[in-house]
């Protein structure tokens, strides 16, 4: 069964240090994967998609299909990132979404 | 814009009581979602629309649990009779179409429902 797992409930790292979110998923097609991310008090949003190889606010993911991984990066960690995050991975025929249970970040100033 | 507008954002009901929560997508996306989520996990789909016709319902304990998408704009989700395990957030979600690899999802705040 198609299964994302994140193995941190939660991460606290110090500003300026390195972060990286593991994100492991279980999936036999060719997967397309996200982030999401939830401030404090704020709605659930995206941050980014594996498809589009982009960097936000400093984040990047790389697929690495051989691991079966989406591992979440940031050389410098700020304050600002600590929020939850969510790893998720799109079932294209079912147009659903797989979600890991989240990884709390805690940024310590 | 608005955004997604979930309501009530909290509610707290005693078991065999009905409540129904209301969602209000962004406008002109096609695609709603419903989602129950657990404290500590991730969302878990409970029933996705095309416009008016839900496409995706396998998830939707449907002996207490219903949802309606008329018009294909506003939805509601309501749980007749409310059951202690039902306490958790429901959200609500939309998109412009149901390919996700092209388009993203937008989140409402939720509704926080507490079954005592």
């Amino acid at each position: 069964a198609q299964r994302v797992t994140q193995p941190e409930k939660l991460l606290s790292v110090f500003k300026g240090a390195p972060v990286e979110l593991k994100c492991n998923y279980s999936y036999s097609g060719s997967p397309e994967l996200f982030w999401y991310v939830q401030y404090s008090r704020q709605r659930l949003q995206l941050l980014l998609r594996h498809i589009s190889r982009e960097s936000i606010k400093g984040f990047t993911a790389d697929l690495n299909k051989g691991e079966t991984s989406f591992h979440l990066k940031k050389p410098f960690a700020q304050e600002e990132d600590s929020a939850m995050y969510y790893c998720a991975l799109s079932e294209n025929s079912n147009y659903q979404l797989i979600w890991g249970a989240g990884t709390k970040l805690i940024i310590k100033p | 814009e608005a955004g997604v507008v979930q309501s009530p954002r909290y509610k707290i009901i005693e078991k065999k009581q009905p409540v129904a929560f209301w969602c209000n997508p962004i406008s002109g996306h096609n695609t709603l979602y419903w989602y129950l989520q657990n404290l500590g996990q991730g969302p878990e789909l409970l029933i996705r629309y095309e416009n008016e016709e839900a496409v995706d319902d396998s998830q939707l304990p449907k002996d207490r649990f219903s949802a309606e998408r008329l018009k294909g704009v506003d939805s509601t989700l309501k749980i007749q009779p409310a059951e202690l395990g039902d306490s958790a957030v429901y959200l609500c979600a939309s998109s412009p179409s149901g390919d996700l690899n092209t388009g993203e999802l937008f989140f409402g705040e939720g509704s926080r429902l507490t079954v005592l």
